[in-house]
């Protein structure tokens, strides 16, 4: 099915350091979403937006919706061991009967050295 | 609020058993989904329940099927299990907003 481009597909980095990641797509999204996936847990809702051009911010974590509305971006800060785990972006699309479904990136597994 | 509950976390099957997993939510959502999970592949559709007394087919439908018994419960029948449907089942919730809301999970093994 249809997927979300998001990268990089993996990353490894130092304690400390800051870590960015993208999603795009060839088609319009109204909103964008971050999840984090812990291992053995489900995907956790990072960070919902809603418009173009939106920046916003969790703790240490922000994400920008892009102002073309075909991507989006997520940046962590100061990283520390419990980020540790996978990051999706998706963006909701609904079907003829107005039913919402959500089209995901193949997700960027996070890794830090200590 | 527990959120998204699902029951059993883990399952031992034999090929052609049978078994519901159970989806509860107490967030008043409208929506409800279930999802497979399996490595390489992503988040893949299976069911969904726009609203209580609706269910309609995902991306990987076969060998499934559920029931929106309430606007809180959401189950997915496996009515004769394969090893092919060895994976890690998701449900999910969903407001009228577009953000959708995880369970943690239940690890189905098929022998």
């Amino acid at each position: 099915g249809q997927q979300l481009n998001q990268s990089p597909q993996s990353m490894f980095i130092q304690e400390g350091e800051d870590v960015s990641m993208n999603c795009t797509s060839s088609s319009i999204f109204n909103t964008w979403l971050w999840y984090k996936q812990d291992p053995g847990e489900g995907p956790v809702l990072l960070i919902a937006l809603y418009k173009a051009g939106e920046l916003t911010s969790n703790g240490r974590l922000t994400a920008q919706f892009g102002i073309t509305r075909k991507d989006s971006f997520l940046n962590i800060s100061a990283s520390i061991p419990s980020d540790v785990g996978i990051y999706f972006c998706a963006g909701p699309r609904r079907d003829f009967q107005g039913a919402q479904k959500l089209v995901f990136g193949q997700g960027t597994r996070l890794t830090i050295n200590p | 609020n527990a959120g998204v509950t699902q029951t059993p976390k883990f399952q031992v099957l034999k090929t052609g058993q049978s078994m519901t997993l159970q989806c509860a939510q107490d967030m008043n959502h409208n929506s409800m989904y279930w999802y497979r999970q399996d490595p390489g592949m992503g988040l893949r559709l299976i069911y969904y329940s726009a609203s209580e007394g609706t269910t309609d087919k995902g991306e990987v439908p076969n060998g499934y099927n559920v029931s929106r018994l309430n606007k809180r419960e959401f189950s997915l029948r496996l009515e004769s299990a394969a090893p092919s449907q060895t994976s890690v089942y998701f449900c999910a919730s969903s407001p009228i907003r577009d953000e959708q809301y995880f369970g943690p999970g239940t690890r189905l093994t098929v022998t």
